[in-house]
């Protein structure tokens, strides 16, 4: 069945980048998200790319996918304290459907 | 400045039990769901609303009913609670129906029926 990984934590130093890496198995998902949650907090969208893209950059985010490996990435640029958190990946299974799967979460931790 | 809220964060209650998860959201969206989620991580939709109107109510028992006083709310009622509802609840929202790139979540509700 569907399922996706990723590493459970990251450290960083602050203002180097972090790069938060996930693997997915379904080939047919149409969206692919990156999630971050803080203490306490609700699951707040970072940023989304489309399944025939292969990167998107938002401000110090990046993503890139590669859909042959199935393979998702989160880069960080100047990761500052604030970056701290658990980031999820997540995968819509169909373009009509509104079921999704989500990784396990990697929690972040940006060391002054 | 909590987008998605939902409460409580933990329930536990006895089979056979009334109770009721309740969801906010304060970013002006028009559309709320309610999913379920498995030991797998996979989030199974359950219900939807528009404006306050359902708009999916998927293959879900008539023990679970959701009501949405105002387009901000989206309450989940659950009846005669069973032992197989024990999962994860989450709430969320976003700006149009079934809009692939804009649902934010809460932080999810764990219901323990014992």
């Amino acid at each position: 069945g569907e399922d996706v990984e990723q590493s459970p934590f990251l450290s960083v130093r602050e203002g180097d980048s972090s790069v938060i890496n996930c693997t997915y198995t379904d080939s047919s998902s149409t969206y692919l998200y990156w999630y971050k949650q803080e203490p306490g907090a609700g699951l707040q969208l970072l940023t989304y790319i489309f399944s025939n893209m292969d990167m998107k950059q938002d401000q110090r985010l990046t993503v890139l996918l590669n859909k042959k490996d199935k393979h998702l990435s989160l880069r960080i640029a100047d990761t500052q304290t604030g970056d701290s958190a658990i980031y999820f990946c997540a995968e819509k299974l169909d373009n009509y459907g509104q079921n999704f799967v989500f990784g396990p979460g990697t929690r972040l931790s940006v060391l002054p | 400045d909590t987008a998605v809220s939902q409460t409580p964060k933990y329930l536990v209650t006895q089979m056979g039990n009334d109770k009721s998860i309740k969801c906010e959201q304060n970013l002006g969206h028009d559309t709320m769901y309610w999913y379920k989620q498995d030991s797998k991580k996979f989030l199974k939709i359950m219900f939807s609303y528009n404006n306050k109107e359902l708009i999916i109510n998927e293959t879900v028992p008539n023990r679970f009913s959701p009501k949405s006083p105002d387009k901000a709310h989206l309450n989940l009622h659950i009846n005669s609670l069973e032992l197989g509802d024990s999962a994860v609840y989450f709430c969320a929202s976003s700006q149009e129906e079934g809009a692939s790139y804009g649902y934010t979540f809460g932080s999810g509700t764990r219901l323990t029926v014992v």
